[in-house]
């Protein structure tokens, strides 16, 4: 019965490989967010979702595409990884714009 | 613009001892301010939120944070540390300033000492 679920938990992958991310929420959420926390645990923002719609888009590098097949699912697809692209990267959920309800992050190592 | 200073990356206290963790923010408009905790290898949960009701706030485990407009602040505060609080903290503000996003504070880890 997790709320906001997202797989794989760990992912370790060769430089230049394409993977994805997993992101699904039962909380019937209308917005959907994919954010970054880098070694320095500094979180941003990357996408947000609304009802399927993209209505965040921060400056991302265009190997990253999210896909929402529907409002429960916000997807997180890269292609050519690369070595800075390590990271933990947390789905999330709301409402409204404001209370977030987290995933418990997709920890992303690239060699 | 819209910014959020967690003064501490860490604060280390004993177990049973009072809990401060600072956050300073700046906003044109009056903010909505919240505190999140992640525990280790964990996702982010909300401990409270302030948007503009009461300026003291009581959250989730004992916390409460209290919003100082004339300091710009909004520090997390516990009376009593326990184990189970080790974990990073994370300040964030939404104003206006930023279309309502989110601007996250750099966290602060918080240690407890037995």
């Amino acid at each position: 019965d997790t709320a906001v679920s997202q797989t794989p938990k760990y992912l370790v992958t060769q430089m230049g490989n394409d993977k994805s991310i997993k992101c699904e929420q039962n909380l019937g959420h209308d917005t959907m967010y994919w954010y970054k926390q880098d070694s320095k645990k500094f979180l941003k923002i990357m996408f947000s979702y609304n009802n399927k719609e993209l209505i965040i888009n921060e400056t991302v590098p265009n190997r990253f595409s999210p896909k929402s097949p529907d409002k429960a699912h916000l997807n997180l697809h890269i292609n050519s990884l690369e070595l800075g692209d390590s990271a933990v990267y947390f789905c999330a959920s709301s409402q409204t714009n404001e209370k977030l309800f987290f995933g418990s992050g997709t920890q992303l190592s690239v060699l | 613009a819209q910014s959020v200073t967690q003064l501490d990356s860490h604060v280390s206290v004993s177990e049973g001892t009072p809990v401060l963790l600072r956050c300073n923010y700046s906003s044109s408009y009056s903010p909505s301010l919240f505190w999140y905790v992640q525990h280790p290898n964990k996702g982010l949960q909300l401990l409270l939120k302030y948007t503009s009701a009461a300026t003291l706030v009581k959250g989730i485990n004992g916390f409460e944070a209290e919003f100082k407009k004339s300091e710009t602040s909004f520090h997390l505060t516990k009376p009593s540390a326990h184990m189970s609080d080790a974990a990073e903290y994370f300040c964030v503000v939404s104003s206006p300033d930023s279309n309502y996003q989110l601007i996250w504070g750099a966290g602060t880890k918080l240690i407890i000492k037995p």
